[in-house]
Parts: C-alpha cells; structure tokens; sequence
C-alpha cells in the first residue's frame, strides 16, 4: 500500500529542472509532500486535497491526478537548497472522506550541483 | 516560533531495556503522530492520535511498544524490553485535523541506538 515514487534518485545542475512521481494503488483523499535533509526532520511543502489541484510554493509546484491517483512535484530552477529527500505522503479515500492517516513513499534523493 | 520538541535527541541503551521518548506537540494541534525511520524501512507510521484519543496504532509491535498522550502538551513512546532492530529515528508530528489536514510538522526526532 506505500506509494511508488520515481525516480528514486536525480541530479542536477543549479538552474535545471526535475519532476518527481508519487503514484498509489489506492483511491487517494489527499497527496503530501515533505522535504528532509541529511540528519533532519522531514518539512512539510505542501498538500493536495482536490483532484487537479495544483498548488506552488515558491519554485516548487505540484499536481494531483485523483482519477489516475498520481501526485507529481515539480521543481523548475533549482537551487543548492533543493537538495535532499523528498517524499510524498498519501491519504486513502474513505467514501469521500480520509482514512486519517499518512503513508509515505520510498523518497527520492535530489542533489543539485552547482 | 512554533515547533515539536522531543526529548531526548539521542539515546544509546542496551538490549532489554526501558526507552521513553516524549513530545510536545505544536500548541493547538489535536492530531500527534509517532513515526519510525529506518534505511530499510523508510518512514513508517507507528501510531497516532486526535485530540489525545488513540486512533491507530496498528503500525506498533503491540507486545512492547506502547503510545498515550496524559495530556495535550506531553505524547509519550515507550518500549519495553528494547532490542536491537528498534534502532532507529523516532519522529514526532502534529498537525490540525485528520492526517494533518493542513500538513504535518515533525519534531527533531530521537535517534536510538539498541546494543
């Protein structure tokens, strides 16, 4: 039942761009993203509670596919500080409603060069 | 600046021992989560609650592994007896709603070490 992130690593280049895919077997209430550094805590970024939703933060952007139940963070000009773990996190759909609890995908390491 | 404190960071213990790790979540926030990280594992929910009601602890080994909240700033994990693979980093969350529904904020975590 974890989600499926891909891929599970990327490198860039400062200024280049990355997506990264969280997809889930389950029907989805809502979509999470959180950040974690080496030796941190993870960092919320953002949620996505609507199907089609897109919210930004920043550089970073993401879309939420209810029907394909597929999440995908985008990361457009990236900077040194972009790097780390990111990881989605899923909430099943209950009905309408959230089971109330998180799973979290695998993560994927980003690591941008300068 | 409000944030998750846990105590204590760090925690090296030999095999059959007691481990409490504590937390104070975020003042307002009625829902707490207690995760486990591990390389092999990743991150994985051990238990939470709403407003200091257990909802879920299916993710915790039941026979030594147990979660309450005695009140609304203090969330407790305990275990015992401790074995080796409980070595990991304990995180705590707490958000505002079911799962968080304005995302989860995580504490610094507890690292353990079991010998």
């Amino acid at each position: 039942q974890q989600p499926v992130q891909s891929p599970q690593a990327v490198i860039l280049r400062e200024g280049e761009d990355a997506v990264i895919n969280c997809s889930s077997s389950k029907a989805l209430y809502s979509v999470h993203w959180y950040r974690q550094k080496h030796g941190e805590a993870p960092v919320f970024l953002m949620i996505l509670l609507k199907g089609g939703e897109q919210k930004g933060h920043d550089k970073i952007s993401a879309s939420f596919n209810e029907k394909k139940q597929q999440s995908s963070l985008y990361l457009t000009a990236s900077q040194l500080s972009y790097s780390g773990t990111y990881f989605c996190g899923t909430e099943r759909n209950a009905g309408g409603t959230s089971y109330g609890k998180l799973t979290f995908g695998q993560g994927t390491i980003l690591t941008v060069h300068p | 600046d409000a944030r998750v404190t846990q105590t204590p960071r760090h925690k090296v213990t030999e095999m059959g021992q007691e481990v409490t790790m504590r937390c104070q979540p975020i003042l307002g926030h009625n829902t707490v989560f207690w995760y486990r990280q591990t390389m092999m594992q990743g991150l994985e929910l051990l238990a939470y609650f709403r407003n200091r009601a257990p909802l879920d602890d299916s993710g915790m080994p039941k026979d030594r592994f147990s979660a309450e909240m005695p009140d609304a700033t203090l969330a407790t994990l305990k275990i015992q007896p401790s074995e080796p693979r409980d070595s990991a980093v304990y995180f705590c969350a707490s958000g505002l709603g079911l799962a968080g529904g304005r995302g989860q904020f995580f504490g610094p975590g507890t690292r353990l070490t079991v010998l």
